[in-house]
C-alpha cells in the first residue's frame, strides 16, 4: 500500500534555511503535496507539484522531486519564526499524508 | 466560495452515544474523504468515497460508518463512540483537478 515517510522534527535558526524531507512508495502518484499547520489551525496547502516535473519554485518555497528515489524535498529559505508549525507532505491516490515535521525556528 | 464545511467543530460526548460528524462541500466534487490527526500518527485516513453511493476504507476504518447518498454530503458517524476515538477529524475533497479542499476540523472528546 501506498506510504509516506518524513522525519518528526527539524529545528533551524532564524535567517537560516530549512530542509525537509519526504519519501513515498506509490511511483503512480501524479501530484505530491506539502502541506502546513499551524499550532490549533487546519490544513493549509502550501504548495504541490507535479510528478512529471523536477523542481518547483514558488517566493521562500523550493520543492524538489527525485521520481526515480521517490524523494520529495521542501527548501524553506530565510526561515522565520512564523514558519513554525508542522509541515506535512502528501501523495495523491486518494491524499496519504506523513506523520508531519514539526518545524521549530529559533531567533 | 468554495468550502467544506464541517459540523460540529467542538464535541464532548460520553462512550457508546452515537453521534455524526457532517460534512458538507459545494463544488460538486466527486471525491470526498475523512482523516483523523492524532499526535504522532499524523493523518491517517478513515474513509473515503469516489462518488455517490461509492465508498471504500482507508487505513483505520474501525469503529465508525459513512455514507454518501447525495454528492455534497459525507457524514462520519461513530455508533458507540469509544475514548480512542478522541481525535481532530477533517473532511476534505476534490475533483480530478490538483486542489484538494479541507474542512477546518473537528475536535472530538469522548469520555
Amino acid at each position: 500500500g501506498e506510504d509516506v515517510e518524513q522525519s518528526l522534527f527539524l529545528s533551524v535558526r532564524e535567517g537560516d534555511s530549512s530542509v525537509i524531507n519526504c519519501t513515498y512508495t506509490d511511483s503512480s502518484s501524479t501530484y505530491l503535496y506539502w502541506y502546513k499547520q499551524e499550532p490549533g489551525a487546519g490544513l493549509q496547502l502550501l504548495t504541490y507539484i507535479f510528478s512529471n516535473m523536477d523542481m518547483k519554485q514558488d517566493q521562500r518555497l523550493t520543492v524538489l522531486l527525485n521520481k526515480k528515489d521517490k524523494h520529495l524535498s521542501l527548501r524553506i529559505a530565510d526561515t522565520q519564526t512564523g514558519d513554525s508549525a508542522i509541515y506535512f507532505c502528501a501523495e495523491r491516490a486518494p491524499l496519504v499524508f506523513g506523520k508531519g515535521t514539526r518545524l521549530s525556528v529559533i531567533a | 466560495e468554495a468550502q467544506v464545511t464541517q459540523n460540529p467543530r467542538y464535541l464532548i460526548t460520553v462512550t457508546g452515544k452515537k453521534l455524526t460528524v457532517t460534512c458538507s462541500q459545494n463544488m460538486n466534487h466527486e471525491y470526498m474523504s475523512w482523516y483523523r490527526q492524532d499526535p504522532g500518527l499524523g493523518l491517517r485516513q478513515i474513509y473515503y468515497s469516489m462518488n455517490v453511493e461509492v465508498t471504500d476504507k482507508g487505513d483505520v476504518p474501525e469503529g465508525y460508518k459513512v455514507s454518501r447518498k447525495e454528492k455534497r454530503n459525507f457524514p462520519l458517524i461513530l455508533e458507540s463512540p469509544s475514548p480512542n476515538q478522541t481525535s481532530l477529524y477533517f473532511c476534505a475533497s476534490w475533483s480530478s483537478g490538483n486542489t484538494i479542499y479541507f474542512g477546518e476540523g473537528s475536535w472530538l472528546t469522548v469520555v
